[in-house]
């Protein structure tokens, strides 16, 4: 069973607009929760984290909300550029470990100029 | 500085094959992972090694798969008499120190993409 669940597996938006990805994941036990962005013939690269004690995360464009009630969590990029286009994976630790990522399937972005 | 590498990036194999695959992780860092991409799916833990120690591989599919890290950097991953099913993009990754929170950010390689025929 998925634990973690990236609903949309593609997502297109317009350059200079908001992108809104979204991850649910059903373990109440994660405590920490990581973006990773993906380009092809690559390997994942970290994006941006956050922390279960906390509901939001913010670095640059990239700003991370956690709904701990709803087992909900968001990234926001904005304004998106057509360089975020890649796959954007939510990943979940916790529940017994703290180094076993758990992976959603992923969510492939498109910015359009 | 140079990120972790993985050889070979690609590899075809006849069913019932062994394979190898390598990965030079980050110098110094102390955890090292293995994780099997299927097509359309994200990433899934196969084992954890933090130095040369085997810490845990309850991720590894079936007793055809090993892994080891006999000094503490370069890792092996091997399959043995592979099948079908094992097709799948197996990317390393490495961090600093133990655990992938805080600041212990997993840093990926490309992979090798395996194709069992």
């Amino acid at each position: 069973d998925q634990q973690v669940k990236q609903n949309s597996p593609s997502l297109s938006v317009q350059e200079g607009r908001i992108s809104i990805l979204n991850c649910d994941y059903t373990n109440s036990m994660f405590d920490y929760f990581l973006w990773y962005k993906k380009y092809p013939a690559e390997g994942p690269t970290f994006l941006i984290s956050i922390s279960s004690i906390k509901d939001k995360n913010e670095d640059g464009r990239f700003t991370v909300f956690l709904n701990k009630s709803a087992k909900h969590l968001s990234l926001h990029i904005v304004p998106s550029q057509p360089g975020d286009s890649a796959v954007y994976f939510c990943a979940a630790l916790g529940g017994g470990s703290n180094y076993k990522l758990t992976f959603g399937k992923g969510t492939l972005l498109t910015v359009n100029p | 500085g140079a990120g972790v590498s993985q050889s070979p990036r690609y590899k075809v194999a006849k069913r019932g094959q062994d394979v190898a695959l390598r990965c030079d992780p980050i110098s110094g860092h102390v955890s090292l992972f293995w994780y099997q991409q299927a097509l359309g799916q994200g990433p899934e833990f196969l084992t954890y090694f933090q130095n040369e120690a085997q810490l845990d591989k309850s991720g590894l599919p079936s007793d055809r798969f090993f892994a080891e890290r006999p000094e503490g950097s370069v890792s092996t991953l091997k399959i043995q008499r592979t099948q079908q099913e094992d097709s799948a993009v197996y990317l390393c990754a490495s961090s600093l120190g133990v655990g992938a929170g805080g600041n212990e950010t997993q840093y990926f390689g490309p992979g090798t993409r395996l194709l069992v025929l």
